[in-house]
């Protein structure tokens, strides 16, 4: 079945790097993203990966995959107190488009 | 350009009143999906569509709930006769039909049933 865990929750220093891990049960998802929630804010994509691939970087979030271990992490470089956030780890497991599969979240605290 | 929009954003309701929740997705966007947040928890599939057609209802909790479609635009999740257990982030989100099908999300809809 499909399952997505994470930890639930991460404390950094600011200007510190924060990684996030994930892993999911599902070897055949296609692509596997990260949402960014801020307290009553809806989710916030932040960035994607797909399966063939092991990393992508965006500025300064690094996302390495992987796939034999089926782990997932964001890493977020040089932290700041806005950062501070749930993180969602989500797979999606069919090809087109169709539902993700999300993990609980992760809580980052950035502390100053 | 305009998100996916929710209304209404917060909606307090009695315990066996039906109630209508709306989603307005981002225009030009083929796929709509509707999720379920509980607290503490990520959100969870219930039902999405595709165009106006609905392709999977496999997360809708129990017959009291059915969501429609039938413009392929706005689209209207109802829940039946509400009980306690409803109570909960509902969310919305649309994608376009190419890869890599990411999907954005609207600011949800807090429906608390007492």
């Amino acid at each position: 079945g499909e399952d997505v865990e994470q930890s639930l929750f991460l404390s950094v220093r600011e200007g510190d790097s924060s990684v996030i891990n994930c892993t999911y049960t599902d070897s055949s998802s296609t692509y596997l993203y990260w949402y960014k929630q801020e307290p009553g804010a809806g989710l916030q994509l932040l960035t994607y990966i797909f399966s063939n691939m092991d990393m992508k970087q965006d500025q300064r979030l690094t996302v390495l995959l992987n796939k034999k271990d089926k782990h997932l992490s964001l890493r977020i470089a040089d932290t700041q107190t806005g950062d501070s956030a749930i993180y969602f780890c989500a797979e999606r497991i069919f090809s087109g488009n169709t539902p993700l599969v999300f993990g609980k979240g992760t809580r980052l605290s950035v502390i100053a | 350009g305009a998100g996916v929009s929710q209304s209404p954003r917060y909606k307090v309701t009695k315990r066996g009143q039906d109630v209508a929740l709306r989603c307005d997705p981002i225009s030009g966007h083929v796929s709509l999906y509707w999720y379920r947040q509980a607290l503490g928890q990520g959100p969870e599939f219930l039902t999405y569509f595709n165009y106006e057609a609905q392709q999977d209802k496999s997360g809708l909790p129990n017959d009291r709930f059915s969501a429609e479609r039938p413009e392929g635009s706005i689209s209207t999740l109802t829940i039946q006769r509400t009980e306690q257990r409803d109570s909960a982030m509902y969310r919305c989100a649309s994608s376009l039909a190419t890869d890599p099908y990411e999907q954005y999300f609207g600011p949800g809809t807090r429906l608390t049933v007492t």
